[in-house]
């Protein structure tokens, strides 16, 4: 299985400033023939399923802002969020959909400090 | 847009089997992977595995010899068998639709299964 490891565990940050969180797998899971790092990153708050974010790394979903990006390849990978607010609160997972079995990062809470 | 429902008892005994279906909704089952996906309380995500709107399936070599997953595309419903389970199995089961690229785009709200007797 590819482990996806993340860090920190968790951070807080003031309102309006950068967080930034990592994602490591445990092998490559940059696919070559198409350049496409198969990578996604989530968001889920309390009581709630995990919303889709970002995927291939860095491309994001329909309706989230901008001020949350993703970059990296190979096996390292970041979340910025470029200005944190009051509703980017909550838990963040990586996933990497490169080869079964899927696999998750322990998740990252972000907190406002 | 597409909605997915978990149903299913929420307290299943020890050494049982635990049974789910999830209902989709607003799009059809006939196409895309169909994921289950659970969260034991208060820990990460674990996905147990798929099947593919024609029957196909691939599971977490994990959970492999306890997991069904089927499909019903009449009904537009796909299933979970979870077999001889046990405390850990403790968990909110979400359902979710992995795109083509098997990332998860829709997900239900989450069912959550007590194992206790």
């Amino acid at each position: 299985d590819i482990v996806m490891t993340q860090s920190p565990d968790s951070l807080a940050v003031s309102l309006g400033e950068r967080a930034t969180i990592n994602c490591k797998s445990s092998q490559t899971i940059l696919y070559t023939s198409n350049n496409k790092n198969y990578l996604a990153w989530y968001q889920q708050k309390p009581g709630q399923p995990p919303k889709l974010l970002i995927y291939w790394a860095s491309t994001r979903e329909s309706g989230v802002p901008d001020r949350l990006s993703g970059s990296g390849s190979g096996t390292d990978f970041t979340l910025t969020i470029s200005s944190l607010q009051a509703e980017d609160v909550g838990l963040y997972y990586c996933q990497q959909y490169f080869t079964t079995p899927w696999t998750f990062g322990q998740g990252t809470k972000v907190e406002i400090k | 847009q597409v909605q997915l429902k978990e149903s299913g008892p929420g307290l299943v005994k020890p050494s049982e089997t635990l049974s789910l279906t999830c209902t989709v909704s607003g799009g059809s089952i006939s196409s895309n992977y169909w994921s289950w996906i659970r969260q034991p309380p208060g820990k990460g995500l674990e996905w147990i595995g798929y099947v593919y709107y024609r029957g196909s399936t691939n599971y977490n070599p994990s959970l492999k010899s306890r997991v069904i997953i089927s499909v019903d595309t009449s009904k537009n419903q796909f299933s979970l068998k979870m077999s001889s389970v046990t405390a850990a199995d403790t968990a909110i089961y979400y359902c979710a639709r992995e795109t083509n690229w098997n990332y998860f785009d829709h997900w239900g709200q989450g069912a959550l299964v007590t194992v206790s007797s």
